[in-house]
């Protein structure tokens, strides 16, 4: 069965710093990957998403993410983070059925 | 444009009683699902509409809960009867083309059942 892993439940950095989220996924086939942002009391917002193509992915609020076959990784990254990027991030891939299989999640903490 | 819209925001209610959450997906979307929110268990779906069909409830956690679809633009999830285990935020989310499409989510129903 199609899985993410999330080994992180909670990541504090300074604010400045950078950032990495690591995600491993277990699926056969080619994944679809994607990264979710939920702020307190919201809903998921998509950060990025990979399909094919350049295993780089840019996407909104100059977050990027690798996808690395040979690791199962599809790692998040962010040179720079800020206060206003403390949330919970989710990892997810497409899985049987074209369902999303999302992880545990990661809590981001920024401190000033 | 909206985003998904779902009702209540926040709901309160005793064990036993029956409850029914909304949501109306974005225009033009043909995918809803029904996701799951407890510290727990984390996001789980319970159950996705295709064309306003139910395509996969595998992950409805049992017959107390029932979901419909009767037209593309409004979906309710209803709990009968309520318990305790079943506090949770309960989530909506639709997409244009279910997999390789973007799922956009509604704000979600803090469900607390007393």
């Amino acid at each position: 069965a199609q899985s993410v892993t999330q080994p992180d439940i909670h990541i504090t950095v300074s604010e400045g710093a950078s950032l990495e989220l690591r995600c491993n996924y277990s699926y056969g086939a080619t994944p679809y990957l994607f990264w979710y942002v939920q702020s307190p009391g919201q809903g998921l917002q998509l950060l990025l998403k990979y399909f094919s193509g350049d295993t780089l992915v840019q996407g909104i609020k100059g977050f990027e993410a690798e996808f690395k076959r040979s690791q199962s990784s599809f790692n998040l990254r962010k040179p720079s983070v800020h206060w206003s990027d403390a949330a919970e991030y989710f990892c997810a891939v497409v899985g049987y059925g074209n369902k999303l299989v999302f992880g545990a999640g990661t809590i981001l903490r920024v401190k000033s | 444009d909206a985003g998904v819209i779902q009702s209540p925001r926040h709901e309160v209610t005793e064990m036993g009683q029956e409850v029914t959450l909304r949501c109306k997906p974005i225009s033009g979307h043909n995918s809803l699902f029904w996701y799951r929110q407890t510290m727990m268990r984390g996001l789980e779906l319970l159950i996705y509409f295709n064309n306003n069909v139910p395509i996969d409830d595998s992950g409805m956690p049992e017959d107390r809960f029932s979901a419909k679809m009767p037209n593309a633009s409004f979906s309710t999830l209803k709990i009968q009867p309520s318990e305790p285990r079943d506090s949770a935020v309960y989530f909506c989310a639709s997409t244009r083309e279910t997999g390789r499409n973007e799922q956009f989510f509604g704000p979600g129903t803090r469900l607390t059942v007393l």
